[in-house]
């Protein structure tokens, strides 16, 4: 079954302080791999995109890696800010189905603190 | 910013009112898409749309209708609103399948 998986649910850091959000997917056969970011109440806008041949992909202050072989992905969010309050979703997208079939994890909500 | 806009932003209403929930963008994008999502959970994909006279029910059962008479707009309607029904409801577009979905600000339905 084609899953994502996302740790930690939830994490509270203070501003300035660095972290890393977790993914792990079993969707096959693999397309590509994108971290969105959804404030509240908003839709959710895309940070990243990885296909399989790329290990690391860099936004600003967001680093995103992919491990294509181990099927995982992380985010890094470097030097937090109070705007990166949001949830973080892990978004895979397969290439067996006409759709281009999205498979959405549940989201990290991050908190940051003054 | 992507150009696509969701009306409401927020609707409280009353059971067996009708509803339609207005998706529109301006990207000229053939692919389009209704997700229902509840608070800290994922997105799950109800409608989806190839181009014009195109609608598609997705993976999770709705009651929910769609329909795409031109290219830049694709309306959820409820014929007869329940509680059950109360959720967060988000429109998406994008140029080819497979490729960056652009998501607009959702509409969040509350049925009392």
């Amino acid at each position: 079954k084609n899953q994502v998986e996302q740790s930690p649910q939830s994490l509270i850091i203070l501003e300035g302080k660095n972290c890393t959000l977790q993914c792990n997917y079993t969707v096959s056969p693999f397309s590509n791999l994108r971290w969105y970011k959804q404030d509240t109440g908003r839709g959710p806008v895309s940070l990243t995109i990885m296909t399989f041949s790329e290990n690391t992909k860099s936004n600003g202050r967001y680093t995103a890696t992919l491990d294509a072989d181990t099927k995982q992905s992380s985010l890094h969010i470097t030097a937090s800010q109070l705007s990166d309050s949001a949830s973080y979703i892990c978004v895979v997208s397969d290439r067996g189905s006409t759709l281009g079939r999205l498979y959405f994890g549940r989201g990290t909500q991050l908190t940051v603190w003054p | 910013e992507a150009d696509i806009y969701q009306t409401p932003r927020y609707l409280v209403i009353g059971t067996g009112k009708k509803i339609t929930l207005e998706c529109s963008q301006t990207m000229g994008h053939d692919k389009m898409y209704w997700y229902q999502q509840d608070p800290g959970m994922e997105l799950h994909l109800i409608h989806y749309s190839y181009g014009v006279n195109s609608t598609e029910k997705g993976d999770l059962s709705s009651e929910s209708t769609v329909s795409r008479i031109r290219t830049e707009h694709f309306p959820l309607t409820l014929e007869s609103a329940r509680p059950s029904h109360t959720s967060q409801y988000l429109c998406a577009s994008s140029e080819r399948q497979g490729y960056e979905q652009f998501f607009g600000p959702g509409t969040r339905l509350t049925v009392l």
